[in-house]
């Protein structure tokens, strides 16, 4: 079955600066990858996805890249903020979905 | 539309009791899949229902189970509860089985 490896586990970053978060996969034949934000006692909320026909997608400050012959995605925030500190979970799917073990981004004000 | 809604939001029992969490899905939405949430192990599949019918099953004891009604709704049972069975059980509805939305969860404690 699939297994989402994801990188690293906490990522501090200062206020404005860049935060990118690294999964890899390993089922050739996922085709969803979506991610997921996580903050302290809510459910985990969709902010972005790609399918495996697209290599990159970007939404404001958020962005997503996907390497299907590497078997790897990234997410990019770009200018963050402190709200944007929060637990993040990347997750692959060729049904059902498969998730990371998740990474903690603290933005530093 | 109304997010996906767990009941109830908190549950407090004891060891080799039983227990059924319930989960109402999006409207429209006829994928519903369960997760359970620790903080050793993130979000692991238990199993995902569509149509009544159960797709795929993830890698939990037979003491886990569940069922979809035709109305789409779903319920999740544990029977014999074991102390490690404390999380945070996730429901997440899809129209199509990809895009998923989650609820706000049912936190299981087991004492």
């Amino acid at each position: 079955g699939e297994n989402v490896e994801q990188h690293p586990s906490t990522l501090s970053v200062q206020e404005g600066d860049s935060a990118v978060i690294k999964c890899t996969y390993s089922d050739s034949a996922s085709n969803y990858f979506p991610w997921y934000k996580q903050e302290l006692g809510k459910r985990p909320q969709l902010i972005i996805d790609i399918r495996s026909n697209v290599g990159e997608k970007k939404d404001q400050r958020i962005a997503v890249t996907l390497n299907k012959t590497a078997k790897h995605f990234s997410l990019h925030i770009t200018e963050t903020q402190p709200e944007d500190s929060a637990v993040y979970f990347c997750a692959a799917s060729n049904t059902p979905l498969v998730f990371g073990k998740g990474t903690r981004l603290s933005v530093i004000a | 539309k109304a997010g996906v809604t767990q009941t109830p939001r908190y549950l407090i029992k004891t060891r080799g009791q039983q227990v059924t969490l319930s989960c109402s899905p999006i409207s429209g939405h006829r994928s519903v899949s369960w997760y359970q949430q620790t903080p050793g192990q993130g979000l692991q599949f238990l199993f995902e229902y569509f149509s009544e019918t159960q797709r795929n099953k993830g890698n939990f004891p037979g003491r886990f189970s569940g069922r979809q009604f035709s109305n789409s709704r779903s319920e999740m049972n544990v029977s014999t509860l074991e102390l490690g069975d404390s999380a945070l059980y996730l429901c997440a509805s899809s129209a199509t089985g990809l895009r998923t939305f989650f609820g706000q969860g049912t936190r299981l404690t087991v004492v």
